[in-house]
């Protein structure tokens, strides 16, 4: 099975900052990586699929890349409204495991 | 508009059975895998398994292999997550999700409490 890591497990930022967040795949996914965002006491959403495919609806501001077994979320501009904690998601395969979460908030 | 709208919460004593379920609208039922996922309190979020409606077949987690039962009742666009013998590990909140590329639609959320 697939394994799933994130780094850091939790930032914190000023408004305004560029945010980064890795995920890593324990053997290549190609680019089948989702990533989502939860705020708190919410119901998780899907910002980027395909790796680095932004959800409509989504902000311009969030972008995903990498493809194999490294990818990137990147928040370019942090906003007070994306405090959340943050999963990559493999769906290439079952089982279509979650990473630990980022979390992020505002310092 | 596609939604999954889950049944509501339930309180539980450990060894009863419990079936939640998650029905769609907005789309053609048979056309997706529905998806399966547990948070537990103050945690992350966890893949329990899958089903394909058109056909049944069905994959899990490791980790839920034998404790759970996924299925869907196509007549109804309905999926569902049962548990024949519950533990108080099974406190969480439970989501469904719908497979296009990642879970591109979510429901609201089942909390299930088991306690003595």
């Amino acid at each position: 099975d697939i394994q799933m890591t994130q780094s850091p497990s939790s930032l914190s930022a000023s408004v305004g900052d560029r945010v980064t967040i890795t995920c890593r795949a324990s053997q290549g996914i190609t680019t089948y990586l989702a990533w989502y965002q939860q705020k708190p006491g919410k119901v998780p959403r899907v910002l980027i699929y395909a790796a680095s495919t932004l959800q409509s609806g989504v902000p311009s501001r969030f972008s995903g890349s990498g493809s194999g077994t490294d990818f990137t979320l990147t928040i370019s501009g942090l906003q007070p409204e994306d405090v959340a904690t943050y999963y990559c998601q493999t769906y290439n395969s079952a089982p279509q495991t979650f990473g630990p979460g980022t979390k992020v908030d505002i310092k | 508009e596609v939604q999954l709208v889950q049944s509501e919460a339930e309180v539980k004593k450990p060894g009863e059975s419990l079936r939640i379920s998650c029905k769609g609208s907005g789309y053609t039922f048979t056309n997706n895998w529905i998806s399966w996922v547990r948070q537990m309190p103050g945690k992350g979020l966890e893949w329990m398994g899958r089903i394909d409606p058109s056909d049944s077949y069905i994959n899990y987690a490791p980790s839920f292999q034998g404790h759970v039962t996924i299925s869907t009742d196509n007549s109804i666009s309905t999926a569902y997550l049962q548990w024949s013998s519950l533990e108080a590990s099974d406190t969480a909140t439970y989501y469904c999700g719908r497979s296009l590329h990642g879970l591109d639609v979510w429901g609201q959320g089942t909390a299930v409490t088991v306690s003595s």
